[in-house]
């Protein structure tokens, strides 16, 4: 079975610049997740997509993140404009919605 | 909200012997499950192990296995006959058991170093 697949796996921008990412999960998986890892802390979600619906953005800094989820398959992460504290780590994860959530490599995002 | 406590930014093992990775939580819920992940330098996270709040006995995989203590909120990791692979940054995590697909809650995470 394939993983959850993320690209790019590295991206370097400059403040105020936009960047995407993408995230195909696990086929069959109903539910996508994306979380942002600051270096030295655990993963925090951003945003819950239960097929192409939103289930939860409380955490989602709406004035420059946006994502979406087309036909309830893959995702895109944007942040426009980006800024400093944005350098992170990007991980979608996806999962049946009641089993373990499956992790992919991740998108490591460094804003200068 | 729930919350989830890692009180050890880092710990170390030597080769061959047993550690435990310490996690509290707090939540008023009653039904939830608690996990721990395993994210190895610069590679992806993967489940450890999992443990259903309302299951008294505590979950085992292998080299793995989990102290639950529900009325304390407290659910540590040991790993036994520790392998120099199992260098990694440990995560304890919270999921509410309410709705499915619900979000995991992160603690800080334990930096685990093993010594040859």
């Amino acid at each position: 079975e394939a993983g959850v697949a993320q690209s790019p796996r590295y991206k370097i921008i400059e403040k105020r610049q936009s960047v995407a990412f993408w995230c195909n999960p696990i086929s069959g998986h109903a539910t996508l997740y994306w979380y942002q890892q600051i270096l030295g802390q655990g993963p925090k979600l951003l945003i819950q997509f239960q097929n192409n619906g939103v289930v939860d953005d409380s955490q989602l800094p709406k004035d420059r993140f946006s994502a979406e989820r087309l036909k309830g398959v893959d995702s895109t992460l944007k942040i426009q404009p980006a800024k400093l504290e944005d350098s992170a780590v990007y991980l979608c994860a996806s999962s049946t919605g009641y089993n373990e959530q499956f992790f992919g490599p991740g998108t490591r995002l460094t804003v200068l | 909200a729930q919350t989830v406590t890692q009180s050890q930014p880092e710990m170390s093992v030597q080769e061959a012997e047993t550690v435990t990775l310490s996690c509290t939580y707090d939540t008023s819920e009653s039904d939830y499950y608690l996990f721990w992940y395993k994210q190895p330098p610069s590679r992806q996270m993967i489940l450890v192990i999992r443990q259903e709040a309302y299951k008294q006995q505590n979950a085992t995989e292998n080299r793995f296995s989990v102290n639950f203590q529900k009325a304390a909120k407290s659910f540590s990791l040991k790993i036994s006959d520790s392998q120099l692979g199992d260098a990694a940054m440990y995560f304890c995590a919270y999921r509410s058991a309410k709705t499915s697909g619900s979000r995991l809650t992160f603690g800080e995470g334990t930096q685990l170093t093993v010594n040859p």
